[in-house]
């Protein structure tokens, strides 16, 4: 499954088919990124981040891109589990020292059993 | 580790009356942040403190809102008079760097408040 942007708020996504989920950022000068997981009644929860100086970091199951070119960051699920049905956020900052963070609005992912 | 604790996790008030959240950061961190996150508007940062002390207070939206750290386990957020535009929920912060790497920010469980 795959989301676009911010303009597709939900994504639907079988149990063990991988996800995309994209961001668009907005601010050329954003130095450091990060996806957070939002689960039901939860506070936001670091995933995985990325600088600038990169356009690929693997995590456990997650991968994030970077495309500086076009201010396009996704986050990449794969072999998707019920647990991973949440909402995701992406994050920009303009450091990776800077306490300041702009999230998205965020986008809401539900796995089919 | 208990992580963040935020109280309460759920409070009804009635407009024009004051509201009082609370956090306690994890022990050794020493940089908080409180946050406010609405559908319309996502999740916005309202304060930062760094060892007790606010650093940016730019994103308070009005004098009604006011944050205290009076020690390095505990801050405060209140509201006074509330308003039932500021029902959202409400996240408490933590990050053990001073002005270190913002990966580092543990969030906690909020406090959802509704403003009748």
């Amino acid at each position: 499954g795959e989301s676009v942007g911010l303009h597709l708020p939900t994504l639907s996504v079988q149990e063990g088919d991988n996800s995309i989920i994209n961001c668009a950022y907005s601010n050329s000068a954003s130095d450091y990124f990060i996806w957070y997981k939002q689960e039901s009644g939860k506070g936001p929860q670091f995933i995985i981040d990325i600088r600038s100086n990169m356009d690929k970091r693997q995590g456990q199951r997650v991968t994030v891109l970077l495309n500086k070119t076009v201010k396009h960051l996704s986050l990449q699920i794969a072999a998707t589990q019920p647990g991973d049905s949440a909402v995701y956020f992406c994050a920009e900052s303009l450091g990776f020292n800077d306490y300041k963070l702009s999230f998205g609005a965020g986008t809401t992912v539900t796995v089919r059993a | 580790d208990a992580g963040v604790i935020q109280s309460p996790r759920h409070e009804v008030t009635e407009m024009g009356q004051e509201v009082t959240l609370r956090c306690k950061p994890i022990s050794g961190h020493n940089s908080l942040f409180w946050y406010r996150q609405t559908m319309m508007r996502g999740l916005e940062l309202l304060i930062y403190f760094n060892n007790n002390v606010p650093i940016d207070d730019s994103g308070m939206p009005e004098d009604r809102f006011s944050a205290k750290m009076p020690n390095a386990s505990f801050s405060t957020l209140k509201i006074q008079p509330s308003e039932p535009r500021d029902s959202a929920v409400y996240f408490c912060a933590s990050s053990p760097v001073a002005g270190g790497p913002i990966t580092e920010q543990f969030f906690g469980p909020g406090t959802r408040l509704t403003v009748l």
